[in-house]
């Protein structure tokens, strides 16, 4: 069974502080991996997408890495403010060529808080 | 593009009513899918799509009933509103195929409330 785990579930740090988040998946054999961000009872907003050849992508202040042997990935935000407060989830696109579907399963999400 | 839209914004319901929260795209994706936000739970999938007259079941089906008629509309149906149903909705679609990695985009979300 495909699971996405994310720990810690919050996470609240000073302003300016690097720090890194961190997604887990149980089956290796992903195709991407997507970082969210959601604002209290908003949407959510695309952040990055890795795909299974990518070792990490940056935007900005962030980088995502991915390590599929190890079933892992981390988000990095560099120089928090706090503007950047917000949950943040992953999810992990899975596909079964044999039968041609798909899906995403996401992860429950680090609640960051960062202090000014 | 409008991107995903979802209607309505907000809705109650009494235990027992049926409704259907509608989802429409206009990006011409493949892939189309209904999750639910529960506090501390993520997001879970109720059903996907991967293209028109192709749907199958997520990790929370129960309850719920999809269809996939065009590419552009996956709408979510509640045949009858159970108290645990009190959740917000998200619809989300992206494409698919090999030659694309297409990020998922996702509708502004339903806020249902079952009393």
């Amino acid at each position: 069974k495909q699971e996405v785990t994310q720990i810690p579930a919050a996470l609240s740090v000073p302003e300016g502080e690097n720090l890194v988040l961190n997604c887990s998946f149980t089956d290796s054999a992903i195709y991407n991996l997507q970082w969210f961000r959601q604002d209290p009872g908003k949407g959510l907003t695309s952040l990055l997408l890795i795909q299974s050849s990518q070792r990490e992508q940056t935007s900005g202040r962030l980088n995502a890495s991915l390590d599929k042997s190890s079933g892992r990935s981390t988000l990095y935000i560099a120089a928090s403010q706090p503007g950047d407060s917000a949950t943040y989830l992953c999810a992990v696109r899975w596909e079964w060529a044999t039968s041609g579907t798909y899906k995403y399963i996401f992860g429950t999400g680090t609640r960051l808080k960062v202090l000014a | 593009n409008a991107g995903v839209t979802q209607t309505p914004k907000f809705q109650v319901l009494k235990t027992g009513q049926s409704m259907t929260l509608q989802c429409a795209q206009d990006m011409n994706h493949e892939y189309m899918s209904w999750y639910r936000q529960d506090p501390g739970m993520g997001l879970r999938l109720i059903h996907y799509s991967v293209g028109a007259g192709i749907t199958d079941q997520g990790e929370v089906p129960n309850g719920y009933n999809v269809s996939r008629s065009t590419t552009e509309d996956f709408p979510l149906r509640l045949l009858s509103a159970a108290p645990s149903q009190t959740s917000v909705y998200f619809c989300a679609s992206s494409y698919s195929g090999n030659s694309y990695n297409s990020p998922l985009h996702f509708g502004n979300g339903t806020r249902l409330t079952v009393t």
